[in-house]
């Protein structure tokens, strides 16, 4: 365990369904990020949260909501997703912006 | 915005020997650069950083290198082991993303026994 802890560790969804990705530290780290991790290509930054509040959304779609209610937990709302946005979502905290991330182990995201 | 290069994208070494994994950034303000390794099933992991003020840093088998002025910063593992087998990532930061940090592609690295 990293800390950083990510529930569910897989996940299987249809096209039409909404579920929601878990994201939990107890670090006291105040920045928690969403990154997307698909095969052969670079970590993608969605979301930064610094102190609750959202900092950057990197252009990500709608169909991505996130929401970070206190400093130690993220969660990333999923609707009507598409099969392209299958992948590994990694949640990450840092204790401030210029520190080292710890990661989550991930969930790993199909849509069917 | 920034931009991290990284090379190579695969390396197999023998055990004992030595790897080495190279990376460019493209914004001069990056004073950060941490590198990361992922191993099958688990998210990356931070192994080592380096800030701007100095030129190199190490941590047992393991260095970072950086030239700020050529803007690139190499990572050295020395008497690599099996378990060094993984996935490394380079990152940096960058004035204007002062809230992140930029990733380079990956390098998947093998240490044959």
């Amino acid at each position: 365990e990293t800390g950083v802890t990510q529930t569910p560790r897989h996940l299987v969804m249809g096209m039409t369904n909404k579920k929601s990705l878990k994201c939990e530290q107890h670090l006291g780290h105040n920045a928690m990020y969403w990154y997307k991790q698909s095969a052969k290509k670079p970590l993608e930054l969605m979301f930064v949260y610094n102190f609750k509040e959202q900092t950057e959304n990197n252009s990500v779609p709608s169909r991505f909501s996130p929401e970070c209610p206190n400093s130690s937990h993220l969660f990333l709302h999923l609707h009507t997703l598409q099969p392209e946005d299958s992948a590994l979502y990694l949640c990450a905290s840092s204790q401030d912006r210029d520190y080292g991330y710890t990661f989550g182990s991930g969930t790993r995201l199909t849509v069917v | 915005g920034e931009n991290v290069e990284q090379h190579p994208s695969t390396l197999s070494v023998q055990e004992g020997d030595s790897a080495v994994i190279k990376c460019t950034y493209s914004d001069s303000a990056s004073n950060y650069f941490p590198w990361y390794k992922q191993e099958l099933g688990k998210g990356p992991q931070l192994i080592i950083d380096i800030r701007s003020n100095v030129g190199e840093k190490k941590d047992q088998r393991i260095a970072v290198t950086l030239n700020k002025t050529a803007k690139h910063f190499s990572l050295h593992i020395t008497e690599t082991q099996p378990e060094d087998s993984a996935v490394y990532f380079c990152a940096a930061n960058g004035e204007t993303s002062y809230d992140k940090v930029i990733f380079g592609p990956g390098t998947s690295l093998s240490v044959i026994p």
